[in-house]
């Protein structure tokens, strides 16, 4: 059964403090891993795929990389507009047009 | 350019009561979807659709049933609400060639008592 599991669940930053969200994966046959972000009230917004191991996407403050078990997103001095839950999500080998989404990180900035 | 829509935005059913969810997108989208997401869950696919008139079962798809009459309307109904059915629903599209890049819908909450 494929797997997303991603931590922490809650991540308090300060306003310029740097940090990272994990998503770790058991899947058959990665054919993709994907970040999305959530705003409270809102549907998820597509931020980046990665394919391969060793991959990388940059977006602004946001790195997302990828290792064969698991993918960071990286945050560079965030600021208070990056607070939201970012989600990840898998497409595996087996799972024809299905992904399978993490229960996501929610991510406060504090000014 | 409205993107994905979704009505209502909030319902509150009793327990066996039926409703349906309507989702519509403006962009050519192929594939629709039709997620539940949960505290702790993450987003779980119920139903899926790759182009109209057809549909397939996702991972969470016993209580639901869904339509594609137009590639642009995809439709939820419950038929007999259960408490466990409480959740916020989310409808999403996307390209064929590219299902990973999914645009979501604001969501519709809903609670059964």
């Amino acid at each position: 059964e494929d797997q997303v599991t991603q931590s922490p669940e809650a991540l308090r930053l300060q306003e310029g403090e740097s940090s990272s969200l994990n998503c770790s994966y058991t899947v058959s046959g990665l054919r993709g891993l994907f970040w999305y972000r959530q705003d409270p009230g809102k549907g998820p917004e597509f931020l980046f795929t990665l394919y391969s191991a060793g991959e990388e996407k940059e977006k602004e403050r946001l790195k997302a990389t990828l290792t064969k078990k698991e993918s960071f997103l990286h945050i560079t001095a965030p600021k208070p507009e990056d607070s939201a839950t970012y989600l990840c999500a898998v497409q595996a080998g087996n799972a024809g047009n299905m992904l399978t989404f993490g229960g996501g990180t929610r991510l406060m900035v504090k000014p | 350019n409205a993107g994905v829509t979704q009505t209502p935005k909030f319902r509150v059913l009793k327990t066996g009561q039926s409703m349906t969810l309507l989702c519509a997108q403006d962009m050519n989208h192929e594939y629709m979807y039709w997620y539940r997401q949960d505290p702790g869950m993450g987003l779980r696919l119920i139903h899926y659709s790759v182009g109209e008139g057809t549909t397939a079962k996702g991972e969470v798809p016993d209580g639901y049933n869904v339509s594609r009459l137009k590639k642009q309307n995809f439709l939820l109904g419950l038929e007999s609400a259960a408490p466990s059915q409480t959740s916020v629903y989310f409808c999403a599209s996307s390209y064929l060639a590219r299902i990973y890049e999914q645009y979501f819908g604001p969501g519709t909450r809903l609670t059964v008592t």
